[in-house]
């Protein structure tokens, strides 16, 4: 099926450190939604972006809709334990007939050390 | 608080059965979107529905269907099943077409055996 690439896959960090992960893609997106997943849970959201260039806090993570509407960042500072999951981006995009679906990323499993 | 309710919670089934899953909005949501995600990769967006219709559709066989009911209510279901449908199969709500930012219920875990 159709994901987008997502980098890194996994990192292990110690707790207190920054992390930055980002979603590419070859198609131009005009919505792109950060979610974290537990174990056996549903995604839950994080951060919505809504226009090129948006850069959008929600607590400790900040993500970035990027100018080419190729691309988000999402970053999360200062690190804690319950940081721990997998995070997917998801991109919106919108087809010539005027349906549109959400691409999801591969996802970026993140491990915090104490 | 996600807003979606999913059920069951759990299924397991054997090869060439059929199954139902089910998916409740909260009241006023419009838009109900099913994603297949097998055991560690990724979501696989499966059928979009908004007002009673369907909307879009994914790379899915035929034998992945469902419906929307007038409360926006919406089932999925799965006929002949194979061992590669186990997944968890998530339900996400969003207001309507327009502002269709997707909220996720828990999922529903299918093993097929």
């Amino acid at each position: 099926g159709q994901q987008l690439n997502q980098s890194p896959q996994s990192m292990f960090i110690q707790e207190g450190e920054d992390v930055s992960m980002n979603c590419t893609s070859s198609s131009i997106f005009n919505t792109w939604l950060w979610y974290k997943q537990d174990p056996g849970e549903g995604p839950v959201l994080l951060i919505a972006l809504y226009k090129a260039g948006e850069l959008t806090s929600n607590g400790r993570l900040t993500a970035q809709f990027g100018i080419t509407r190729k691309d988000s960042f999402l970053n999360i500072s200062a690190s804690i334990p319950s940081d721990v999951g997998i995070y997917f981006c998801a991109g919106r995009e919108v087809k010539a007939s005027g349906t549109y679906k959400y691409i999801f990323g591969t996802g970026t499993r993140l491990k915090v050390l104490a | 608080e996600a807003g979606v309710t999913q059920s069951p919670t759990h299924l397991i089934k054997t090869r060439g059965q059929q199954v139902t899953l089910r998916c409740s909005p909260i009241s006023g949501h419009t838009s109900v979107y099913w994603y297949q995600q097998a055991l560690g990769l990724g979501l696989q967006f499966l059928l979009w529905y908004d007002e009673g219709e369907e909307r879009n559709r994914g790379n899915f066989p035929p034998r992945f269907s469902g419906r929307q009911f007038p409360n926006y209510s919406s089932e999925l279901n799965v006929n002949a099943l194979e061992l590669e449908d186990s997944a968890l199969y998530l339900c996400a709500r969003a207001r309507d077409r327009a502002r269709d930012t997707q909220y996720f219920g828990p999922g529903t875990r299918l093993t097929v055996l």
